[in-house]
């Protein structure tokens, strides 16, 4: 069955450090790959998404993600995080062609900030 | 302004009593889902549809029913809630298109079952 691994449950960093959550996905397919941020009692917002072309993505908050395609892999970089970056991160692929409504999630990565 | 909007925010209830939850947008999106969110479990499908009268199973549908007899509302049925509902449900929705910026989430609806 398709899943989302994402490999770290908790990440805990210090403002100023580097940041790179994992995220693979099992799918051998054509996949689209989204981040999505959840802050604290909010809903999810997307941080960006990779459908095809470049396989490295910018998104918004100076967040960006690469696309490895033999390593299944879609992780999400940051070179220096912020307190206000304190968050749970959410890995999702949506497989092209047939169910294209099934988005499936990891499990999330709670990202905490020290100031 | 474009949004998805969930009712209510907050639900108690108890155990067999008949809930909905009521899901709706403004965005002519054909694709609308259903999510809950548990700790240590991410979010998972519920329902999804594709477009009206076009429903699918996702993940965990067992206990739940949707329907789509509007492209904009998507509600979400307890026939008969039990605690293993308690959750926070997420409805979104998306257009079809292959390359659209993804699903739009709504603000959630934390359901405590007792």
């Amino acid at each position: 069955a398709q899943s989302v691994s994402q490999h770290n449950h908790h990440v805990i960093l210090s403002e100023a450090a580097s940041l790179e959550l994992g995220c693979n996905y099992s799918y051998g397919g054509t996949v689209n790959l989204f981040w999505y941020v959840q802050y604290p009692g909010q809903h999810l917002q997307l941080l960006l998404k990779y459908f095809s072309g470049d396989p490295l993505v910018k998104g918004i908050k100076g967040f960006e993600a690469e696309f490895i395609k033999s390593k299944f892999s879609f992780n999400l970089r940051k070179p220096s995080v912020q307190w206000s970056d304190t968050a749970e991160y959410f890995c999702a692929v949506n497989r092209y062609g047939g169910s294209q409504g099934n988005l499936i999630f990891g499990k999330g990565t709670k990202l905490s900030v020290k100031p | 302004e474009a949004q998805v909007t969930q009712n209510p925010r907050y639900l108690i209830t108890v155990t067999g009593k008949k809930l909905t939850v009521t899901c709706s947008q403004n965005m002519n999106h054909e694709y609308m889902s259903w999510y809950r969110q548990d700790p240590g479990l991410g979010l998972r499908q519920i329902y999804y549809s594709m477009n009206v009268e076009v429903t699918d199973k996702g993940d965990v549908p067992e206990g739940y029913k949707v329907s789509r007899k509007e492209k904009r509302n998507f509600p979400l049925i307890l026939e008969s809630p039990s605690p293993n509902q308690t959750s926070l449900y997420f409805c979104a929705s998306r257009k079809r298109d292959r390359e659209s910026h993804g699903y739009t989430f709504g603000s959630g609806t934390r359901l405590t079952v007792v």
